[in-house]
């Protein structure tokens, strides 16, 4: 059974409009993380919470914010995507050792 | 500051055989982890394998097993009798031993199994 989850898997949107990926875990864990992977790059870290502490990366741009409304979910909120925002976006939370346990992405195409 | 280095951009192997993906890292903390994760073509990022900077013997899962060599800084991953499904972007990481539980990745190695 998957244990984070992201929807959806493929998103497409148009050039400063607007764009919410969204990610739940069921694992109840107080850590979760927004990472961005541009093609043939290592993922990059945007955002992370632990329990209700926000914290984005001192390169994460304006134009990236996040919400967390309980543990369980999470929300990446693009205000005016750039053709350079096009990656993969990967959400993911603590595994059941010390890893962090990722889900299966949302590719962001930008047009 | 921390930083993971992974020198091998592509590598090749021929099915069944055993191949070592390289990775050197940099720390000043002397309590870290390190990990090691595959990403097939389909973009999820599946874990691997861990291993604590204060555990004595080296990490093995299945046909993984990490070869650990902490003077030298280096962490590199074994994959024993490769397989075909085994070709994919594979990435070291190390976290940071507070409590944000973040992950610094390398640039990755993409491994090709030849049939």
């Amino acid at each position: 059974d998957a244990m984070v989850i992201q929807n959806p898997r493929y998103q497409v949107t148009q050039f400063g409009k607007p764009v919410t990926l969204s990610c739940s875990q069921t694992l109840n864990h107080n850590v979760m993380y927004w990472y961005q992977q541009k093609s043939s790059q290592a993922p990059k870290l945007l955002f992370h919470y632990y329990d209700k502490d926000f914290n984005n990366e001192a390169d994460t741009p304006d134009n990236f914010q996040s919400r967390r409304p309980n543990t369980s979910f999470c929300f990446l909120d693009i205000r005016s995507p750039g053709l350079g925002d096009a990656a993969m976006y990967l959400c993911a939370t603590k595994g059941f050792r010390t890893e962090a346990f990722f889900g299966q992405g949302t590719r962001l195409t930008v047009v | 500051a921390q930083k993971i280095t992974q020198t091998q951009p592509g590598m090749f192997v021929q099915e069944k055989e055993a191949v070592t993906l390289d990775c050197t890292y940099d720390t000043s903390d002397p309590s870290y982890g390190l990990f090691w994760y595959k990403q097939p073509s389909s973009g999820e990022m599946i874990f691997l394998i861990y291993q604590g900077s204060y555990d004595q013997q080296n990490a093995t899962e299945g046909r993984y097993s990490l070869n650990f060599q902490k003077a030298r800084k280096s962490a590199n991953l074994v994959i024993s009798a490769s397989q075909l499904g085994d070709s994919a972007m594979y990435f070291c990481a190390m976290r940071e031993m507070d409590s944000s539980y973040k992950l610094i990745f390398g640039s990755g190695t993409r491994l090709l199994v030849r049939p």
